[in-house]
Order: structure tokens, then C-alpha cells, then sequence
């Protein structure tokens, strides 16, 4: 099938290691973050998200942090698993606004 | 229930011909999305529906390409007189609501090669 990460930065962590993917941001009026999961051959699909009046949120396995003041953002995985493997997106989105601005995308290779 | 489609999965056209795309959204979903993904890059926005009317078309790369929704669901993406640099993955998403921000549920694409 497709690769969608043939020129990605790529991440590589043994199964069970704890996965850390960065993601820096452009636009400072953004006030809305998301991360996106993207398996080769499939759309996006929704992680997580975060409000930039938050600097932290975690759901089931997945936290994601939020430095405002250096325009950054990180998506956290514990106890990577195989299923994991995909190519991951940060996107921005100003509150109001439909539309969505993704970034560089990341490739996490997890080795079995 | 379903989620999105997008039909078809793969299209190869030779230089100058037409194509045409189309997304079928989930059931009721008020707002359509269409993004463009070139190999190794992240989705770049093309245009934005709220039910039938088009709100946003500021990601279009040319007059070649147009988007229309006429009934509020399906959507068609056409391609005029492709190019070699119109070769990409084409996405579809569609949202449920149509004020602020809301999870869009993204289609698997249609891949088009432009030879």
C-alpha cells in the first residue's frame, strides 16, 4: 500500500517504551491543538486535543502538553504497541474558525 | 454506522484529461471538508462546506479545481485539464456541527497519479 511517511522525520522505540512526538506551531492566534493519528492507506483520525488555556490533558495511553509561550506542542504515548505505528500529525485551529492547519508529520516506527 | 467515503480509492488520468472525486459524508454531518495530502506531507485544506453552501475556498491551488455540494451531503471535487503536480492524496472530512471547532472524520482519500 501507500506510504504516507516516505519523508517524515521517524521516530523508532521498542514496544512498551513510552513515545514522545513534537510538534512545534506557526501561528500564534491559534488557541485550539489537535493530534492526529494517520495509518498508511487511511485518513486521519482524531487522538486527542487540547485548548490553549490548558497546558495538559491525557487520555487512555496519550497526553498531550502545550507550551504556549514557544509555540510547541508534544504527544506522549505510554507503553508504545505495534498498533501504534502510523504517521502522527499536530494540527492548529483558531476558535471560531472551521478550518485546520496541519504540520510535519512525525513516522513512529515501533519495533516488536 | 458508516463513516466516510470516498470513491474512488484510486485514479490515474493522463495529463489534460478531467476527473472527478466523490465524498460521501456521514449521515447528517452539516460541515464537508476537502484537503489535499502530497506524499510525505501533511493534509493541506482546500475548501469548506456548511451544508450546501461553499464558505470557504481559499486553499484551491487554481480555477481548474471546483467543489460543489448541492444537496448538503455528497460532494464532488473536480479537476479540470490535470497536471503533473495535481498527482496527491485527495481527503474528505466531514463534521457534525457547524459553529466553532468539531472532530472531522476523515474518508480513506482517493489517490490520484496524473501521468
Amino acid at each position: 500500500g501507500e506510504s504516507v511517511g516516505l519523508h517524515l522525520p521517524t521516530l523508532s522505540v521498542q514496544e512498551g517504551d513510552n513515545s514522545i512526538i513534537n510538534c512545534a506551531y506557526s501561528n500564534s492566534a491559534s488557541d485550539y491543538f489537535i493530534w492526529y493519528k494517520q495509518e498508511s492507506g487511511k485518513g486521519p483520525q482524531f487522538i486527542i486535543d487540547i485548548r490553549s488555556n490548558m497546558d495538559k490533558r491525557q487520555g487512555q495511553r496519550v497526553t498531550v502538553l502545550l507550551n504556549k509561550t514557544v509555540k510547541h506542542l508534544s504527544l506522549q504515548i505510554a507503553a508504545t504497541q505495534p498498533g501504534d505505528s502510523a504517521v502522527y500529525f499536530c494540527a492548529e485551529n483558531i476558535q471560531g474558525y472551521q478550518k485546520v492547519t496541519f504540520g510535519i508529520g512525525t513516522k513512529l516506527q515501533v519495533i516488536p | 454506522g458508516a463513516g466516510v467515503s470516498q470513491s474512488p480509492r484510486y485514479k490515474v488520468a493522463k495529463r489534460g484529461q478531467d476527473v472527478a472525486l466523490r465524498c460521501d459524508p456521514i449521515s447528517g454531518h452539516v460541515s464537508l471538508f476537502w484537503y489535499q495530502q502530497a506524499l510525505g506531507q501533511g493534509p493541506e485544506f482546500l475548501t469548506y462546506f456548511q451544508n450546501e453552501a461553499q464558505l470557504d475556498k481559499s486553499g484551491l491551488p487554481s480555477d481548474r479545481f471546483f467543489a460543489e455540494r448541492p444537496e448538503g451531503s455528497v460532494s464532488t471535487l473536480k479537476i479540470q485539464r490535470t497536471q503533473q503536480e495535481d498527482s496527491a492524496v485527495y481527503l474528505c472530512a466531514s463534521s457534525l456541527e457547524r459553529t466553532g471547532y468539531n472532530e472531522q472524520f476523515f474518508g480513506p482519500g482517493t489517490r490520484l497519479t496524473v501521468l
